[in-house]
């Protein structure tokens, strides 16, 4: 059901940028895509959305290509507390606009 | 700004019992969505309910599970004569309102063990 496709697993070096893809093809042109985080055993916490523009936040930074198929979400100082499963997610009006999870990429972040 | 609440946070029951979570949207939210997580699997939409109405309950069990959200109080997700394949974590949400643009809000979540 979900419209998103993501590595299953990744791993980055603590302090460094982590960068997520994304990919997203068969977006419509008014659906967000959106990410979440979840720790292990802790609820989803959101991180950040956009629709076409780039977005920041003090957690991390949101790229969307310009033809929107696919989207990078970066931590950019990753820290051990960021070892999680992040989820891209696109919203889509057929689904009612609830968030449909995927699996996911499991992050590990390693010192 | 309270986040969303989720009570109890844990809760233990046995075979053939009730089990009742309550949800506490986040101030100014209308809107509350039940999520399901079994052991080691992925989230799964339950229920989609605003204020006195069940809008999509496409996730629900047919049976046992019942969910609702009155004018005034918590939103209640229900599950009759629970079985050990219920056991699992319960996730609430909350958000403003359905459009695209509108944030979804997790609660920290209720785990179920029946036993």
């Amino acid at each position: 059901d979900a419209k998103t496709t993501q590595p299953p697993s990744m791993d980055c070096a603590e302090g460094r940028a982590a960068n997520l893809p994304c990919n997203h093809s068969t977006i419509s042109g008014n659906e967000y895509v959106y990410w979440y985080r979840q720790i292990h055993s802790q609820g989803p916490q959101y991180i950040i959305h956009g629709l076409k523009n780039n977005e920041t936040n003090e957690m991390a930074s949101l790229i969307i290509t310009e033809d929107r198929k696919s989207s990078t979400l970066i931590l950019p100082h990753a820290t051990l507390r960021d070892t999680a499963v992040y989820y891209c997610i696109v919203r889509v009006a057929e689904y009612g606009n609830k968030l449909v999870f995927g699996a996911g990429t499991i992050l590990r972040v390693k010192s | 700004n309270a986040g969303v609440m989720q009570n109890p946070r844990h809760l233990v029951r046995r075979r053939g019992q009730e089990a009742r979570l309550r949800c506490s949207p986040m101030k100014g939210h209308s809107h509350v969505y039940w999520y399901r997580q079994l052991p080691e699997e992925g989230l799964k939409f339950m229920v989609y309910l605003q204020k006195e109405n069940i809008i999509d309950e496409s996730g629900m069990p047919k049976e046992r599970f019942s969910a609702e959200f009155p004018k005034e109080g918590p939103s209640i997700l229900r599950i009759q004569q629970v079985v050990r394949g219920d056991s699992a974590a319960y996730f609430c949400a909350s958000s403003e309102g359905i459009f695209s643009g509108n944030t979804i809000y997790f609660g920290e979540g209720s785990w179920l063990t029946v036993v």
